[in-house]
């Protein structure tokens, strides 16, 4: 099946810093791609949806400002969590999908640890 | 709104164990069924899937059967190897959609398989 790759695997921060993770199709274009948080214990949670070249769909409750998402290229989406807070710590996972009514793939997953 | 129950984890097997995941839904409809695995550092695999009422999803010998009367869709496999080790995640769809569409996730469920 097609890889999707996740950059960094994991990043420890401090409160206040903003921190990017990327999130590469590395054989196929990505028209779409999926932000999901998951807490320990806890369900893959939707973040946002992102479609190239225009802006991000969020779930309600997910704060825009905080949860920065570009989708500039078809291979490329990357999260920014700005001004990154301890309750951010959590696991986050992209995910991709080729074209409408194709499969998602999904990404290894980076672990964000804010101190 | 949509949800998705799984039994807690881990599960710890002997080698050759029949293997029982149980997963419930609660949706409008007729929701598309799905199993996701997931093995240590990678991400998340579709496993296998189930579209429509009485279908039964089956891949790598496990199986699980789409039933509407009781909003289940559990996982089972009758004899169970090591490299089965994982972390296992039912889902769900909106009706007709299929993996590309906005999934549903439940907590995931550890399964330990030891010889």
């Amino acid at each position: 099946g097609a890889v999707v790759s996740q950059h960094p695997s994991w990043v420890i921060c401090k409160s206040g810093t903003s921190v990017k993770i990327e999130c590469r199709s590395l054989d196929f274009q990505a028209t779409t791609m999926f932000w999901y948080r998951q807490f320990p214990k806890q369900s893959l949670m939707l973040m946002a949806t992102s479609n190239e070249g225009s802006k991000a769909t969020y779930e309600q409750g997910v704060e825009k400002d905080k949860f920065l998402i570009n989708h500039a290229s078809l291979t490329l989406s990357t999260l920014t969590v700005t001004s990154a807070h301890p309750e951010d710590s959590s696991f986050y996972i992209c995910s991709a999908r080729g074209t409408p009514g194709n499969e998602q793939f999904f990404g290894p997953g980076t672990r964000l640890t804010v101190l | 709104g949509d949800s998705v129950t799984q039994m807690e984890g881990p599960v710890t097997l002997s080698e050759e164990a029949f293997l029982t995941i149980n997963c419930t839904y609660t949706a409008t409809g007729y929701p598309s069924l799905f199993w996701y695995v997931q093995y240590p550092g990678e991400g998340l695999q579709l496993l296998l899937k189930a579209t429509k009422a009485d279908d039964k999803g089956s891949n790598k010998g496990f199986e699980a059967t789409y039933r509407k009367e009781t909003t289940s869709f559990h996982l089972e496999k009758g004899s169970v190897q090591v490299s089965d080790s994982a972390v296992y995640f039912c889902a769900l769809s909106p009706p007709r959609g299929g993996t590309a569409s906005k999934l549903t996730f439940g907590t995931g469920t550890r399964l330990q398989v030891t010889l």
